[in-house]
């Protein structure tokens, strides 16, 4: 079956705007969950989503934020973009009941400038 | 709050030398501990994870409560070991959020 998707694979914004990552989980995950990755910080937890509803959030201002459709689909948002929102930005799926593999897409590359 | 400690950004070893990259963790209740490994090119993925006291690809992880350490090691390395492992918790009950540690990068020399 298909992996996680994640679009766009690549992203440049400018300081100040707003983006939207688009996530895909595999056909019948009901979690999604999303996480950051840069050189300085590693890999750090944004938000999980589950049927639809924000069930754990990370250390992470206000300016990220994210939401799943009802097909388990999730977008993250971030708002007013600083330099240091620059990151690979993971989504990971898995299936409900208990702890299961966090299966992880390609991730999206936003460079801020 | 709950921590990964990877002590070692990079490990060298030769073909055939055993290896074993370290992992300490901090959290006061009964964490789900992983270890993630991404080749080159490649996506993220799971090797192995405590609760399932398996050998993956020659590797295995003992979870020591004591010295919360969950090490990874293998006998023999091989080339096609050589990537980058993550070791990672959660804090158990089926939550998802891991909290990962900084990383090892495997090279397995010839």
């Amino acid at each position: 079956k298909a992996g996680v998707t994640q679009t766009p694979r690549y992203l440049i914004k400018t300081r100040g705007q707003q983006v939207t990552l688009s996530c895909s989980p595999i056909s019948g995950h009901r979690s999604v969950s999303w996480y950051q990755q840069t050189p300085g910080q590693g890999l750090q937890f944004l938000f999980e989503y589950f049927s639809e509803t924000q069930r754990n959030k990370g250390n992470f201002p206000g300016r990220f934020s994210g939401r799943q459709f009802s097909n388990s689909r999730s977008e993250m948002n971030v708002s007013t973009l600083e330099l240091g929102d620059s990151a690979l930005y993971l989504c990971a799926s898995s299936s409900s009941g208990g702890y299961t593999e966090a299966f992880f897409g390609q991730g999206t590359r936003l460079t801020v400038v | 709050a709950q921590r990964v400690t990877q002590p070692e950004k990079l490990l060298s070893v030769f073909k055939g030398a055993p290896v074993e990259l370290k992992c300490n963790y901090s959290y006061s209740g009964s964490p789900e501990l992983f270890w993630y490994v991404q080749y080159s090119r490649q996506r993220l993925q799971l090797l192995l994870r405590h609760i399932s006291r398996e050998s993956i690809k020659g590797f295995t992880a003992d979870l020591n409560k004591g010295e919360t350490s969950f090490h990874l090691k293998k006998p023999f390395a091989q080339e096609e070991d050589s990537a980058m492992y993550y070791c990672a918790l959660t804090p158990g009950t089926g939550r998802r959020a891991l909290t990962f540690g900084s990383g090892t990068r495997l090279q397995v020399q010839p």
